[in-house]
């Protein structure tokens, strides 16, 4: 059984880094052609992906927040890591982390539960 | 990257069928084989309804099909229940340097 879960901060202040931490279990991020991703959805409005990274370590961002998203993971803990500068009420959004599956696909079959993180001074 | 576009809305009765477009560019769908389609009820985790254009996962009726033409990818839902209202959001590959981008999403109303 594939889960995933979000953790982190539910409330951040402008201008602060934010740092969410996914930890999965029942596949492994050593796999080839596993990745792990993190995508937002705000109140009321459609998903946006954000960052994707697989197997390889190689690592893809949203092109208009590259300069503010890094993506780890720590194979060793079942861990994905998304951090985000410069935070702002706009980023205010349920942020999800999702299993990319072996098999060369482009899809999320898994989800987490979804944290909701609130952009508030 | 830009969002694909969908319908904001769709609706239909019990029993009949609707069809929900996602229409992309010779970038995205056009290009790749790698269009998805998930389904969101409210307050819940997005599920993975179809994959790789037409392939449905273990689990999902196969009321639910899949195609594409072009640019424009579609959802079909046959033989509409009750339990399929939701929102449901297309996405596709979008190449090595953009990876992946999401529809604006689609609100299915069951009358």
């Amino acid at each position: 059984q594939i889960t995933l879960k979000e953790s982190g901060p539910t409330l951040a202040k402008p201008t602060q880094t934010l740092t969410l931490t996914c930890t999965f279990s029942g596949f492994s991020l050593t796999t080839s052609g596993v990745g792990v991703a993190w995508i937002r959805q705000p109140p009321g409005k459609a998903l946006e992906w954000l960052a994707v990274i697989n197997w390889k370590d190689d690592k893809r961002y949203k092109s208009s927040l590259k300069t503010r998203l890094t993506i780890t993971k720590d194979t060793s803990k079942n861990q994905v890591v998304l951090t985000m500068t410069n935070m702002d009420p706009v980023d205010t959004a349920t942020y999800y982390c999702a299993h990319r599956p072996a098999g060369g696909g482009y899809y999320f079959q898994d989800w987490g539960q979804g944290t909701l993180v609130t952009v508030s001074s | 990257q830009s969002a694909l576009t969908q319908p904001p809305s769709a609706s239909g009765s019990p029993g009949q069928s609707v069809t929900i477009s996602c229409t992309g560019t010779t970038s995205d769908i056009g290009a790749y084989d790698y269009v998805s389609w998930y389904q969101q009820h409210p307050g819940k985790v997005p599920k993975l309804m179809i994959y790789e254009v037409s392939k449905r996962p273990s689990g999902v009726p196969d009321r639910f099909s899949g195609s594409k033409s072009g640019n424009t990818a579609s959802l079909t839902v046959s033989g509409l229940q009750a339990e399929d209202e939701a929102d449901y959001y297309c996405s596709s590959y979008a190449g090595t340097n953009i990876w992946g981008v999401f529809g604006g999403g689609t609100k299915l109303t069951v009358l």
